[in-house]
């Protein structure tokens, strides 16, 4: 078992440019989750997903759109990315929304 | 509203003390408890969790926490720290069965010295 994985693991982009995240779980989990860590603000949730098909706004949505077209990705956009997307995103997963979640190892996104 | 609080942004302890990391919560029920650790560069990692039972939960790398009803706390233990214990912390809690997401506090970096 891979568990969730996170692709990329790095990028750099220019203020305006966009880019997709991928999330990929391999543990059959219903729950996927997309947060962004930042110094000193712990974890922020952006989207969620309760199932194949479906979306909802966490704590941080502005500047992202997610999806969630196959039970085992998440997807996280971000259409014209700015300066203070930068952050660390993390993807987790779980069975059931009061449950373990497992996290994905983090993608370090820069923008200039 | 419910709420997770870990009221020590930072904690310095020697190799070999004992080590105690706060975790309250605002919440009227019992909720689903956990700790999560956070290595430099890495994800979070599961420490233990608490659903229902016994009260002081075991979990890996020697750690351990109490749910203290009375005192609406999760605090995590370790008796002897290890050099590599030193990482973020981090408490999460589930508030009522069939809620959507857990909240996480904001962490405790803990930082060892020889």
């Amino acid at each position: 078992n891979a568990g969730v994985t996170q692709t990329p693991k790095f990028r750099v982009l220019k203020t305006g440019q966009s880019m997709t995240l991928l999330c990929a779980q391999d543990m059959n989990h219903e729950y996927m989750y997309w947060y962004r860590q930042d110094p000193g603000m712990g974890l922020r949730l952006i989207h969620y997903s309760v199932g194949e098909g479906t979306t909802a706004k966490g704590e941080v949505p502005d500047g992202y759109n997610v999806s969630r077209l196959k039970k085992q990705n998440f997807l996280l956009g971000l259409e014209s990315a700015a300066p203070s997307q930068t952050s660390v995103y993390f993807c987790a997963s779980s069975y059931f929304g009061t449950d373990t979640q497992y996290f994905g190892p983090g993608t370090r996104l820069t923008v200039l | 509203a419910q709420s997770v609080t870990q009221p020590d942004i930072h904690i310095t302890v020697s190799e070999g003390a004992s080590l105690e990391l706060r975790c309250n919560y605002s919440y009227g029920a019992t909720p689903y408890l956990f700790w999560y650790v956070q290595s430099p560069g890495q994800g979070l990692q599961l420490l233990l969790k608490y659903f229902s039972g016994d009260t002081l939960v075991q979990g890996i790398k020697g750690f351990e926490a109490e749910f203290k009803r009375s005192q609406s706390s999760f605090n995590l233990r370790k008796p002897s720290v290890h050099w590599s214990d030193a990482a973020e912390y981090f408490c999460a809690v589930g508030f009522n069965f069939g809620n959507e997401k857990l909240t996480f506090g904001t962490g405790t970096r803990l930082t060892i010295i020889p």
